[in-house]
């Protein structure tokens, strides 16, 4: 099965900072079928980006996802309160679906 | 509005059965997969489980096979999970989630999500 690695496993930040969160897969994700998943404690994966680069329904456009083969990224360009959060990236591309452990935003 | 509603969970013994449900309104239930994915407290996401749009084909985690069965009802727009043999290490958060096509297999993944059911395996 393929493995996802995030990177870093916390990230300090300042609201209006930008974000750079990293994801690395243990062999190339075909098609580019990763996807980035926002979770917030106590609720449910949402998600914010899928086929690596396209941002999902109602999603702004703050957030952008990029990356192919083995590395991807997912950038926050002007971070807002809300966006403080753990954020996941799943390959949808092999069996079986596989998700990273997990990126926590925090604030500084 | 696309919601998906678990229930069923609960506290349940190590070797014991219990059964999950999903009930799904705001979009057309029989024309997409669904999965199952869990998430064992303070950790990661795990995909359990997944059915195509018909029901024909199913998929199951390494973890699960041969223990979990996934099922849906399209008389009543409900998909379930029923789980058997039940390990301390299944102890997790279940959520229900929406595929983006027909089939449950790779090439799609999850657009919706519930707000889960938490299953508790101890003695």
């Amino acid at each position: 099965e393929i493995v996802l690695t995030q990177s870093p496993g916390t990230l300090p930040l300042s609201p209006g900072e930008r974000a750079t969160l990293f994801c690395r897969a243990s062999q190339s994700v075909s098609s580019s079928y990763l996807a980035w998943y926002q979770q917030k404690p106590g609720q449910a994966p949402r998600l914010l980006i899928y086929g690596a680069s396209s941002r999902a329904t109602g999603i702004p456009d703050r957030f952008s996802g990029s990356g192919s083969g083995t590395d991807f990224t997912l950038t926050i360009s002007r971070l807002e309160p809300e966006d403080f959060a753990v954020y996941f990236c799943q390959q949808y591309g092999s069996s079986p679906y596989t998700f990273g452990q997990g990126t926590k935003l925090e604030i500084k | 509005e696309v919601q998906l509603l678990e229930s069923g969970g609960g506290l349940v013994q190590p070797g014991g059965s219990l059964r999950l449900s999903c009930a799904a309104s705001g979009f057309t239930f029989s024309s997409y997969a669904m999965s199952w994915v869990r998430q064992a407290l303070g950790k990661g996401l795990e995909w359990v489980s997944s059915i195509s749009a018909s029901g024909t084909s199913t998929y199951y985690a390494d973890s699960v096979k041969g223990r979990f069965t996934i099922s849906r009802d399209k008389s009543k727009n409900t998909v379930y999970l029923q789980m058997n043999s039940l390990r301390a290490e299944d102890t997790a958060v279940y959520y229900c989630a929406k595929l983006t096509a027909w089939y449950g297999d790779t090439g799609t993944y999850f657009d919706y999500w519930g707000q889960g059911t938490l299953l508790t395996v101890s003695s």
